[in-house]
């Protein structure tokens, strides 16, 4: 039962065009969403983060926007930029003593930025 | 302040082995969440310490076994390697205290190789 779900395996824009990165999670007790940048063979790089109590986070070329009642949050990377391409992932989290320190990754939407 | 760090960075072990990994986490960082990346299952979660007490454990057999030390760094164990632990571990520090959802950031990774 995968509860964090990325549908798209791949994306390509052009530079300086949007992109926009889609996850979507099915389960309700979720309060706490992630997205990370992932190049091969290193560690996730965080990039921006939103509590269930907002809808919308900023940070610089990043925002991220979360969609309670469809269960959907994007990632909007404006101006998108070559150093861009890479793999990001989609996370959550929810509170509770059975879930500390536990995040649920998507399966990660591999991001090419054209020149 | 400095990153996570993971040692050995590289590994290669035969079946029947064991191995031992390594993780600093960033200054202050109390919380250390183990996770094994692999092709066909993406990020799973193993399992997480927080003051030297293991508080949550994904679905991962007996085999994977960690543990913290008083400094926050923490260990993480495989016995009686199989081909199927062939993986990118990866470890990530968090601070539970700092209020609002955990944000985990990530060391580099061991890449392990059974062989």
């Amino acid at each position: 039962d995968q509860q964090v779900k990325q549908n798209s395996p791949s994306l390509s824009v052009q530079e300086g065009r949007i992109s926009i990165l889609n996850c979507d999670y099915t389960n309700s007790m979720f309060d706490y969403f992630l997205w990370y940048k992932k190049y091969p063979a290193e560690g996730p790089t965080f990039l921006i983060s939103i509590s269930s109590i907002k809808d919308k986070n900023e940070d610089g070329r990043f925002t991220v926007f979360l969609n309670k009642s469809a269960k959907h949050l994007s990632l909007h990377i404006v101006p998108s930029q070559p150093g861009d391409s890479a793999v990001y992932f989609c996370a959550a989290s929810h509170i509770g003593s059975s879930n500390t320190g536990k995040l649920i990754f998507g399966q990660g939407t591999t991001l090419q930025v054209k020149p | 302040k400095a990153g996570v760090t993971q040692t050995p960075r590289y590994l290669i072990k035969t079946r029947g082995q064991q191995v031992t990994l390594s993780c600093s986490p960033i200054s202050g960082h109390r919380s250390v969440s183990w996770y094994q990346q692999t092709p066909g299952q993406g990020l799973q979660f193993l399992f997480e310490y927080f003051s030297e007490t293991q508080r949550n454990k994904g679905n991962f057999p007996g085999r994977f076994s960690g543990r913290q030390f008083s400094n926050s760094r923490s260990e993480m164990n495989v016995s009686t390697l199989e081909l199927g632990d062939s993986a990118l571990y990866l470890c990530a520090s968090s601070d539970p205290t700092s209020g609002g959802g955990e944000t985990q950031y990530f060391g580099p990774g061991t890449r392990l190789l059974v062989l």
